[in-house]
């Protein structure tokens, strides 16, 4: 059970660049989200979905998109990459019948943007 | 909005000394409260949580917190910590709808033997 699986674990991008962030759960788990962590700040949401073919912002939506084409996958995108999305982004999920809330985080995905 | 403040930035015990990381939250409403832990290059991992019942609640590691509605409170403790318990641990508390988290800043706890 692979759980909550984020890909690439790191990537070096120049201003401008644009790439894919893929998270993939086996989980069967409705809502998926993006958080982003930097020193001092905390984990801060980018965007996250409740569903196939939803989506919503979070905290720090901005220069980020994203998409839920299957259940099992949720995609961040950065269409132009800048120095301060350098960060290290997790990806969590849970089940929408959790009464507690509890999300399972992936592994997390290193970015520099140079 | 919901927020959350962890006043400890960064903590240094020494091994067997008791620890306590203070979390005080905003939200008035009911509330469900987490306690993560991250180790030096992991993923965040649920180390105790609080939905309903008993205000003490216990977790993995010998980890305990209390929530104190009053104080809005939910401070994690341990009597004795490990050189193991070195890691960064975040207080997060669930918000609204499709089951946000809104963490704090963590706090960075260093073990010296």
């Amino acid at each position: 059970n692979a759980g909550v699986t984020q890909t690439p674990k790191f990537r070096v991008l120049k201003t401008g660049q644009s790439m894919t962030l893929l998270c993939a759960q086996d989980m069967n788990h409705e809502y998926m989200y993006w958080y982003r962590q930097d020193p001092g700040m905390g984990l801060r949401l980018i965007h996250y979905s409740v569903g196939e073919g939803t989506t919503a912002k979070g905290e720090v939506p901005d220069g980020y998109n994203v998409s839920r084409l299957k259940k099992q996958n949720f995609l961040l995108g950065l269409e132009s990459a800048a120095p301060s999305q350098t960060s290290v982004y997790f990806c969590a999920s849970t089940t929408r019948t959790s009464y507690t809330g509890e999300l399972f985080f992936g592994e997390g995905s290193r970015l520099t943007v140079l | 909005a919901q927020s959350v403040s962890q006043h400890n930035h960064h903590v240094i015990l020494s091994e067997a000394a008791s620890l306590e990381l203070g979390c005080n939250y905003s939200y008035g409403g009911t509330v469900n409260l987490f306690w993560y832990v991250q180790y030096p290059g992991q993923h965040l991992q649920l180390l105790l949580k609080y939905f309903s019942g008993d205000p003490l609640v216990k977790g993995i590691k010998g980890f305990e917190a209390e929530f104190i509605k009053s104080k809005f409170s939910f401070n994690l403790r341990k009597p004795s910590v490990q050189w193991s318990d070195t890691a960064e641990y975040f207080c997060a508390v669930k918000t609204g709808t499709a089951s946000k988290l809104t963490f704090g800043t963590g706090t960075r706890l260093q073990v010296t033997l």
